[in-house]
């Protein structure tokens, strides 16, 4: 099992504050880097998969960066609404086998 | 709609007796895996297959079995469940078998071994 780490373990904010989260992940060997939105009583859905290092990916207010040669990826949430409280999952792959292995996610709550 | 059905949601059982959690996609995906998630801990994978007839085992699959005889299904089978296995369960899928498809997943099952 590949040591996946996720900061914080839990983040409250309010309606409108731009927040930040980091996953960290072994350096060497990377193939791919996947963050998933994990809401309440439903399941995992796919937000970015990153493979290169520098890869910045965008999806409304969320975005992604990557950095494989430091073994870390943030995730940004810009403006939150109460509807973004979910537990955000990543997991990396690397080139040495086929399992993607998650971290224990950060859970965001979003008050008004 | 492109989906991954996972039946059923809830299930509990007693020690000993045999169940299966069914999970079917259809999407042709070849790849396929089951996760249990515990408090405290991250998704960790049970088995997964990279296409029919072919599974291997994943991080944690002590007590469980699966079977890849079509493409679109992948059941998990807890052969005699234990207190142990009470978790919350998984299935996922991808259109490949390599790392940098994103997985599609189930809508889970809550299951609670007596």
């Amino acid at each position: 099992i590949l040591n996946v780490e996720q900061s914080p373990q839990s983040l409250h904010v309010q309606e409108g504050d731009s927040t930040n989260f980091t996953c960290s992940f072994p350096s060497s060997n990377f193939y791919a880097l996947h963050w998933y939105r994990w809401e309440t009583a439903k399941s995992p859905e796919a937000l970015f998969v990153m493979t290169l290092n520098g890869d910045e990916k965008k999806k409304g207010r969320i975005s992604a960066t990557l950095n494989t040669k430091e073994g870390y990826s943030y995730l940004y949430i810009k403006g939150s609404q109460p509807e973004d409280s979910a537990t955000y999952l990543c997991a990396f792959n690397s080139n040495s086998g086929y399992a993607l292995n998650f971290g224990k996610g950060t859970s965001l709550l979003v008050t008004p | 709609e492109a989906q991954v059905t996972q039946n059923p949601r809830y299930l509990i059982t007693v020690t000993g007796k045999k169940l299966t959690v069914t999970c079917s996609q259809n999407m042709n995906h070849e790849y396929m895996s089951w996760y249990r998630q515990d408090p405290g801990l991250g998704l960790r994978q049970i088995y997964y297959s990279m296409n029919v007839e072919v599974t291997d085992k994943g991080d944690v699959p002590e007590g469980y079995k699966v079977s890849r005889k079509e493409k679109r299904n992948f059941p998990l089978i807890l052969e005699s469940p234990s207190p142990n296995q009470t978790s919350l369960y998984f299935c996922a899928s991808s259109l490949s078998r390599r790392g940098q498809e994103k997985l599609f997943f189930g809508s889970g099952t809550q299951l609670s071994v007596l």
